[in-house]
């Protein structure tokens, strides 16, 4: 069974240090990978997506995430952290399969506090 | 820019009531989807349709079922509203294709279920 794992609740981080936020998954055969992110009250927004090619994608607001097949990750980082990116960032895979229809399977969500 | 709208923001319910939630997105997406958020949970999927009047039960189908009349709305039913059903509610659409591409969000339906 398809499955992602966030192993944070939380990362704190001061703003203009660098974030990571970890994500690992579980999915026969090659995965689409996904990263939203959402805001209080607010419903989720895209950042970015890895399909094929480059191991390293780059997204929205400066966010770029790393694929790497042989660890099964797929963690989103940032350069320098900025205190409007305090918000909950969710990681999400997807079957690459013909019969797949678009849903996505995903993982339970970090939240994110940036401290000025 | 894809819109989807979903009609209530925050509800209010007794027990054994009969609760719909509405779900309209613009960009003539096949595929409409509902998930519920839960704090530590992320987001589960309870149903989602890929075409008119067709619909799949997701990981969670349990208590809730669904409509698809027309494209653009997808509806999402309790018949008889209970107090574990108490959560958010986010409604997403995508192209049929897009197990390469990404979903489009609405803003949450908070239900609360007293």
């Amino acid at each position: 069974a398809q499955s992602v794992a966030q192993p944070e609740d939380q990362v704190n981080v001061a703003e203009g240090n660098p974030l990571t936020v970890k994500c690992t998954y579980s999915v026969s055969g090659n995965p689409y990978l996904f990263w939203y992110v959402q805001y209080p009250n607010r419903g989720l927004q895209f950042l970015l997506k890895y399909i094929t090619g480059d191991n390293l994608v780059k997204g929205s607001y400066g966010f770029e995430a790393e694929f790497n097949k042989s660890q099964t990750s797929f963690h989103l980082k940032k350069p320098s952290a900025l205190v409007s990116d305090s918000a909950l960032y969710f990681c999400a895979v997807s079957q690459r399969s013909s019969s797949n229809t678009g849903k996505l399977i995903f993982g339970q969500g970090t939240t994110l506090q940036v401290k000025p | 820019d894809v819109k989807v709208t979903q009609s209530s923001r925050y509800l209010v319910k007794r027990t054994g009531e009969k609760v719909f939630l509405e779900c309209v997105q613009d960009m003539d997406h096949e595929n409409m989807f509902w998930y519920r958020q839960d704090p530590g949970l992320g987001l589960r999927l309870i149903y989602f349709s890929y075409d008119v009047k067709m619909k799949e039960k997701g990981d969670i189908p349990e208590g809730y079922s669904v409509s698809r009349e027309k494209k653009e709305r997808f509806s999402l039913i309790l018949e008889s509203a209970s107090t574990n059903q108490t959560s958010m509610y986010l409604c997403a659409s995508s192209f049929r294709l897009a197990n390469t591409g990404e979903l489009f969000f609405g803003e949450g339906s908070r239900l609360t279920v007293l």
